[in-house]
């Protein structure tokens, strides 16, 4: 069993749609769970993070991470076109370099 | 723009080439980090330097040689690659090891190997 596990998509959406993206993992150590937004040629860019179990709102985006299910949300509100890029979790124990990706899922918002 | 900035953007070099990548940050990060992504795929981790040490190394070829002259600073050297190495290289920094220090990337090199 890989240490994430990410459902690559690809994933298409109208406009104004809420979308839920979800990881899981496996490793108990996890403390630091990242979200990352990744265009097309460019590098990934930091979208949320969060800490142990619970929810963090920033704008149309929230990230929820269950870690007594070890399952990690990134949900987007009233998506839009400039949505559309890969998003990679990426959990990280706490005292650890190594960020574990995710294989990414490719969504697209079509106006 | 990122906060992580890396030259060039492209390179396209021969398997005989001697070529370096460089990475350069200004905000005050004392973790720099390599990463390889070939396409469709997830970043993999290279080379992490902590405090201008090299504090990983993900049993990467010899072929790839990275460099950390200073804290704001961060080089891969290449040469003798072959056509499998081509791929998009990111740098990424961190504020350090620790509790919670989300990396940064840049916008990566597209490196082709003819």
């Amino acid at each position: 069993q890989k240490e994430v596990e990410q459902d690559p998509g690809p994933l298409s959406v109208p406009e104004g749609a809420i979308v839920s993206l979800n990881c899981t993992y496996s490793n108990s150590a996890f403390q630091y769970f990242m979200w990352y937004r990744q265009y097309s040629r460019k590098g990934p860019e930091l979208l949320m993070y969060t800490y142990s179990s619970g929810n963090k709102e920033d704008g149309r985006f929230t990230a929820q991470v269950d870690k007594s299910s070890k399952y990690i949300s990134l949900f987007i509100r009233d998506s839009q076109p400039s949505d559309s890029a890969t998003y990679l979790c990426a959990p990280k124990e706490g005292s650890n370099y190594k960020l574990t990706f995710g294989k990414g899922t490719l969504l697209t918002v079509n106006p | 723009d990122t906060e992580v900035t890396q030259t060039p953007k492209h390179l396209v070099m021969g398997m005989t080439n001697k070529k370096s990548l460089k990475c350069e940050q200004h905000m005050g990060h004392r973790a720099m980090y390599w990463y390889k992504q070939k396409a469709k795929k997830p970043p993999e981790l290279m080379f992490v330097y902590s405090y201008e040490k090299l504090s990983i190394n993900e049993s990467v070829p010899s072929r790839f040689s990275p460099e950390c002259p200073n804290s704001s600073l961060l080089n891969l050297h290449l040469h003798a690659l072959q056509p499998e190495d081509s791929a998009l290289y990111l740098c990424a920094s961190s504020h350090g090891q620790g509790t919670y220090s989300p990396l940064h990337f840049g916008n990566g090199t597209r490196l082709t190997v003819t």
